[in-house]
């Protein structure tokens, strides 16, 4: 078993619904939660990071950690074509992190 | 504009074939990373240097990969002899900072996708 578990998709949406993606994960001693977005043939790029159960808002998206249950999503508002990419939840425990597989997600115009 | 470069973008090798790919962090950074991403295992770290000096390099294969940074401007992560498993796409990330919280400000490079045949 992995130690972050992320459901690779498909996930196709129509512009403007809001996105949810989510991760699971097994070792406790992950502290800060991140999340990538990676463009087709591109590089990862650091959209949120958290530290710590709870939310984080910026702009039209939120990052939620729940440690207790070991579950992180990010949600995306109001949706857009710009918005299609590959989404990695990622993990640090001391320098190291550890990625989900990413899952893909497509915004319909 | 700063960012991290990968050179080359893409490379086709044969089997048995020594590769080298090259990274040039961004400039005041002292930490780089190498990732190798494929489709059945994803993310995986090979390496990780700070000022230079190599910490952690139990992801990677010790027969056949070598990881260096000969200055502060260059990274290289060698493959000898390449295998037709090693196809992937390798990336370099670079950050700066004292403490480990570093690794939540990495910035990738474009990747070098390699494929031996």
């Amino acid at each position: 078993q992995k130690e972050v578990e992320q459901d690779p998709g498909p996930l196709s949406v129509p512009e403007g619904a809001i996105v949810s993606l989510n991760c699971t994960y097994s070792n406790s001693a992950f502290q800060y939660f991140m999340w990538y977005r990676q463009y087709s043939r591109k590089g990862p790029e650091l959209l949120m990071y958290t530290y710590s159960s709870g939310n984080k808002e910026d702009g039209r998206f939120t990052a939620q950690v729940d440690k207790s249950s070991k579950y992180i999503s990010l949600f995306i508002r109001d949706s857009q074509p710009s918005d299609s990419a590959t989404y990695l939840c990622a993990m640090e425990d001391d320098y190291k992190l550890s990625f989900g597989a990413g899952t893909t997600v497509t915004v319909r115009a | 504009d700063a960012r991290v470069t990968q050179t080359p973008r893409h490379k086709v090798t044969e089997m048995g074939q020594e590769v080298t790919m090259r990274c040039q962090p961004i400039l005041g950074h002292n930490t780089v990373f190498w990732y190798r991403q494929t489709m059945m295992q994803g993310l995986e770290l090979l390496a990780y240097f700070r000022n230079r000096a190599p910490l952690d390099d139990s992801g990677m294969p010790k027969d056949r990969f070598s990881a260096e940074m000969p200055d502060a401007t260059l990274a290289t992560l060698k493959i000898q002899p390449s295998e037709p498993r090693d196809s992937a796409v390798y990336f370099c990330a670079s950050g700066s900072g004292q403490g480990v919280r570093m690794n939540t400000e990495a910035f990738f490079g474009q990747g070098t996708r390699l494929t031996v045949v």
